[in-house]
């Protein structure tokens, strides 16, 4: 049984560019969020899918904006890089809202 | 004030020793509390969810108290695989299911 897998697993890129990272929930799960975790802090939460609609937002912009698939896996993308971007980007899949969260290995994103 | 604070640490401890782990939540209206656990440059990993009645698993034991807003994780007989950092998360409010984490707290255990 697969657990959370993301793709790619590194990426590096230039300031102003724009990312697609993916990730594929655990068999069974529903549920899509994402997080931003910078080097030498906690992850902190950027948004949460459910049925194919953005159902809560964190205190990011515009430029990062997500999507969720008719079979659970889901999209996060980056628009207008910025160095500040850097950092390791996970996701996480529960099966319903409410129940306990497992986090895929995550893409190490470096912006230069 | 942070919504999850924890003492970052380095907490250095030997084999076999009993470390406690303490945080404190602002959100009053948070309904689920967790662990994770975080080796270096890997996804955290749920260790345990924390229940206000308290909670055992093995060696760890997590503690919620509501009133202060502060929960804790003791583990006891440390092991050298204990070496981690610890990741105390609330979800945000009743209604939102989104995990806030702390910084983490930093254990290295030594033989």
């Amino acid at each position: 049984d697969a657990g959370v897998t993301q793709s790619p697993t590194h990426l590096i890129k230039t300031r102003g560019q724009q990312v697609t990272l993916r990730c594929s929930p655990k068999s069974g799960h529903d549920t899509v969020s994402w997080y931003q975790q910078a080097l030498g802090q906690g992850p902190q939460f950027i948004f949460q899918y459910y049925e194919e609609e953005e159902r809560q937002r964190g205190n990011f912009p515009d430029r990062f904006s997500g999507h969720q698939f008719p079979n659970y896996s889901s999209e996060l993308n980056v628009n207008a890089l910025l160095l500040g971007d850097s950092a390791l980007y996970l996701c996480a899949s529960s099966f319903s809202r409410n129940q306990p969260q497992h986090f895929g290995d995550g893409t190490r994103l470096s912006i230069l | 004030r942070k919504e999850v604070e924890q003492d970052p640490g380095p907490f250095n401890v030997p084999e076999g020793a009993t470390v406690a782990f303490n945080c404190t939540y602002s959100n009053s209206a948070s309904q689920s509390f967790f662990w994770y656990r975080q080796d270096c440059r890997k996804e955290p990993k749920l260790l345990m969810s924390v229940y206000s009645s308290g909670n055992e698993d093995g060696r760890f034991t997590a503690q919620l108290n509501r009133a202060s807003q502060y929960i804790s994780l003791l583990i006891r007989d440390s092991k050298l695989s204990d070496s981690a950092t610890y990741l105390c998360v609330v979800n945000g409010n009743q209604a939102g299911t989104a995990l806030i984490f702390g910084k983490g707290t930093t254990l290295s255990v030594s033989s």
